[in-house]
């Protein structure tokens, strides 16, 4: 089985200060990773994707993570955030092979003028 | 480009009714994926289905039913409403891996907010 460990409930930042929204997973076969952004009763919105290859991943809207398998994490970061970036934002891991999520419990992200 | 459609968009039940939620995927996508999101929790996994069958199961109570029908569309049937099921339900679709080489992802809807009163 997988799980997914966010491991801060809420991360209050300046605008234009550098964000890392951290996530952690548990798994005992190769997964694929993602983080989701949700804005208030929203859907979600894949920000970017680990399937393989290059272990640093750009996505959308200046964000990118780095899968680091020996940590087993895959941290997100941005090195500018916008007030616009205030959301909640989900790490998921699947299995490879598979895209039955299972999520962690969320970060949410506050940007402070 | 086409997405996840799910409908109804918002539904309000009373305890102890039925409600019908339904999702139609992305054209040719042959998996289906339903999440239950509680308030201010994660999105948990509920069922998927793949070419019309089950394909897995998670935490999902023995008073939901769900199909995938012949035209890849799914719906998901609550009986008995409990408060507690009140919560937004997404709907995710994506191309198994089989046929899809490597980059891709589950697609989701704008999910279904079924309050229960």
């Amino acid at each position: 089985a997988q799980s997914v460990t966010q491991l801060d409930s809420q991360v209050p930042v300046f605008e234009e200060a550098p964000v890392e929204l951290r996530c952690n997973y548990s798994s005992s076969v190769s997964v694929y990773l993602f983080w989701y952004v949700q804005y208030p009763n929203q859907g979600l919105q894949l920000l970017l994707k680990y399937l393989s290859g290059s272990t640093l991943v750009k996505g959308i809207n200046g964000f990118e993570a780095e899968f680091n398998k020996s940590q087993t994490s895959f941290h997100l970061r941005k090195p500018s955030v916008h007030i616009s970036d205030t959301a909640e934002y989900f790490c998921a891991v699947s299995r490879r092979g598979t895209y039955k999520y299972i999520f962690g419990t969320g970060t949410r992200l506050k940007v402070l003028a | 480009a086409a997405g996840v459609i799910q409908s109804p968009r918002h539904l309000i039940k009373e305890k102890r009714e039925t409600a019908t939620l339904k999702c139609y995927p992305i054209p040719r996508h042959d998996t289906v994926y339903w999440y239950q999101q509680g308030p201010g929790q994660d999105p948990q996994f509920l069922i998927s289905f793949y070419e019309k069958m089950q394909s897995d199961k998670g935490s999902i109570p023995d008073r939901f039913s769900a199909q995938q029908f012949s035209d890849y569309h799914s719906e998901l049937n609550m009986s008995s409403l409990e408060l507690g099921d009140s919560a937004l339900y997404f709907c995710a679709s994506s191309l198994s891996t089989l046929g899809s080489g490597l980059n891709t992802e589950a697609f989701f809807g704008q999910g279904t907010r079924l309050t229960v009163v």
